[in-house]
């Protein structure tokens, strides 16, 4: 079965401090997703990618984030000042044919 | 914009009970997508649903789309203690990049 892998699986950082979130996604797939999870809460859209454009971003994918396809096939999630609400676990996620989404295992930013 | 909510918040069930969370969409769905997510882990799959009155099974656990293509529902029989995680059902937007809106989630705790 296809898997999504992200790195790290937990970064700690400074506010303020510029994070880079990665992400490989299933291959050969043009949709891409960012989500973050506050902790207990649900699970909330930040931005969808495609065909190495953004087509869709939420009110929380500010100024402050970006997303970019380095090489054919690392994603990466920018965030260049975190704020301590910016702790959460962000997935990354591919859709995958009738089988719904991919996510992978995320990210754990803890921001102090 | 469209928002999908689920009941209850919690459950707390008895080990070898039976119980049912139910998710509603405030926009007509294509389909309905249900996620497990474990204590710690990601989300994970387990079914889609796409016609209206659909019921879907997965040993214990049994999937139905509303006849409005509004709402679902899922229920766990003879619930056991790996059932023990957070149950999200999730809808994809009608707008380009068809990203998934998910439900709060129904957290569930199993009592042995």
């Amino acid at each position: 079965e296809p898997e999504v892998t992200q790195t790290p699986s937990h970064q700690v950082t400074q506010m303020g401090q510029e994070v880079i979130l990665r992400c490989v996604p299933i291959s050969n797939h043009l949709y891409f997703y960012w989500y973050r999870q506050i902790l207990g809460q649900k699970v909330e859209f930040l931005v969808s990618f495609y065909n190495n454009e953004i087509s869709e971003k939420s009110e929380i994918f500010d100024d402050q984030f970006s997303v970019e396809r380095p090489d054919g096939s690392n994603f990466t999630l920018k965030i260049r000042s975190t704020k301590l609400e910016d702790s959460a676990m962000y997935f990354c996620a591919s859709p995958y044919r009738t089988r719904g989404y991919t996510f992978g295992s995320g990210t754990r930013l803890t921001v102090v | 914009g469209q928002q999908v909510m689920q009941i209850p918040q919690y459950q707390h069930v008895q080990e070898g009970e039976d119980f049912t969370t139910y998710c509603n969409s405030s926009t007509t769905l294509s389909n309905i997508q249900w996620y497990k997510q474990r204590p710690g882990g990601h989300p994970v799959f387990l079914i889609q649903l796409v016609k209206s009155g659909e019921v879907k099974k997965q040993k214990r656990l049994t999937f139905q789309f509303g006849e409005a293509k509004k709402n679902s529902s899922l229920h766990i029989t003879a619930t056991q203690t790996t059932d023990v995680g957070t149950y999200f059902c999730a809808g994809p937007s009608k707008a380009a990049g068809n990203k998934l809106t998910f439900g709060g989630g129904t957290r569930v705790l199993v009592k042995p």
